[in-house]
C-alpha cells in the first residue's frame, strides 16, 4: 500500500535557522510529489510540486524540495526561516494514473520564534 | 483569485442524524475529491468525483456516504448516519482536467463534530 512518513512531527525553530523537514513514500510506480502548507486559520496551499524533470524544485517564500528517487524522498528545505513561516506543513504524493488521489503524511508543525 | 469554498465551517450534530457538508469548486475545474483528517492523524481521501460519476473511492467511503453534484456548481457529501469517529475536519478539493501538469486546490474545510 502507499505510504507517506513525514520524520518530524514538531519543529521549533529561531528565525533565521534553517530547515528540513524530511518525507520519504512508498509506491512502486511513477509519482507526482507535493508539499503543502497551511498557515493558522487558513486553507490548505501549495507549497511546491515535482512531476518530473530537474529534482530540485524551488517554490513560493523560498522553499526548496530535492526529489531523491533511489532514497524515495521529497524533503523540504529554506536556508533562514520567519516567523511567518510558522505553520503546518504536509508532504503528499499521488499516482500518476487518471484519479491521482493524494496520499499524506502526518504533517509537520512547525514554530519559529522571533 | 478563484478559490474552493466550503460551507458550513463547523458542523455539529447528534449520532444518527443526516449530514450534507458543501463544497464549490472552482469553475473551471473537472475532478473533485473530498478528504477527512481526523484530529491528530493524517489526511485520508474519500472519493473522487469526475463526469458526474464517482471516479475511486476508499474504504471509508462505505454506504453511509454519498457525493452528488446537484446542480454544476456545488459538489456535496453527505453522511446518512453519523457516528461518533464521522467527527472530522473535512476537506473538498477540485483540480482542472486530468492528465495535465496541475495540483489539487483545497477549500478551508468543515470541521464536524458528532456528539
Amino acid at each position: 500500500a502507499q505510504s507517506v512518513s513525514q520524520h518530524n512531527h514538531h519543529v521549533i525553530l529561531s528565525e533565521a535557522a534553517s530547515l528540513e523537514l524530511g518525507c520519504n513514500y512508498s509506491y512502486g510506480g511513477t509519482v507526482n510529489l507535493f508539499w503543502y502548507v497551511q498557515y493558522p486559520g487558513q486553507h490548505l496551499q501549495l507549497l511546491l510540486k515535482y512531476f518530473s524533470g530537474d529534482p530540485l524544485v524551488k517554490g513560493i517564500k523560498g522553499f526548496e524540495a530535492e526529489f531523491i528517487k533511489s532514497k524515495f524522498s521529497f524533503n523540504l528545505r529554506k536556508p533562514s526561516v520567519q516567523w511567518s513561516d510558522t505553520a503546518e506543513y504536509f508532504c503528499a504524493v499521488e499516482n500518476a494514473g487518471n484519479n491521482r488521489k493524494l496520499i499524506w503524511g502526518l504533517g509537520t508543525s512547525l514554530a519559529v520564534n522571533p | 483569485e478563484p478559490e474552493v469554498t466550503q460551507t458550513p465551517s463547523h458542523q455539529v450534530t447528534q449520532m444518527g442524524q443526516e449530514v450534507i457538508l458543501r463544497c464549490v469548486p472552482i469553475s473551471n475545474h473537472l475532478y473533485f475529491y473530498w478528504y477527512r483528517q481526523i484530529l491528530g492523524q493524517k489526511v485520508e481521501f474519500l472519493v473522487s468525483f469526475y463526469n458526474n460519476e464517482i471516479s475511486e473511492k476508499s474504504e471509508i467511503f462505505d454506504d453511509q456516504f454519498s457525493v452528488e453534484r446537484p446542480d454544476g456548481s456545488n459538489f456535496t457529501l453527505k453522511i446518512r448516519s453519523t457516528k461518533l469517529e464521522d467527527s472530522a475536519m473535512y476537506f473538498c478539493a477540485s483540480r482542472e482536467q486530468r492528465g495535465t501538469l496541475n495540483e489539487q486546490f483545497f477549500g478551508p474545510g468543515t470541521r464536524l463534530t458528532v456528539l
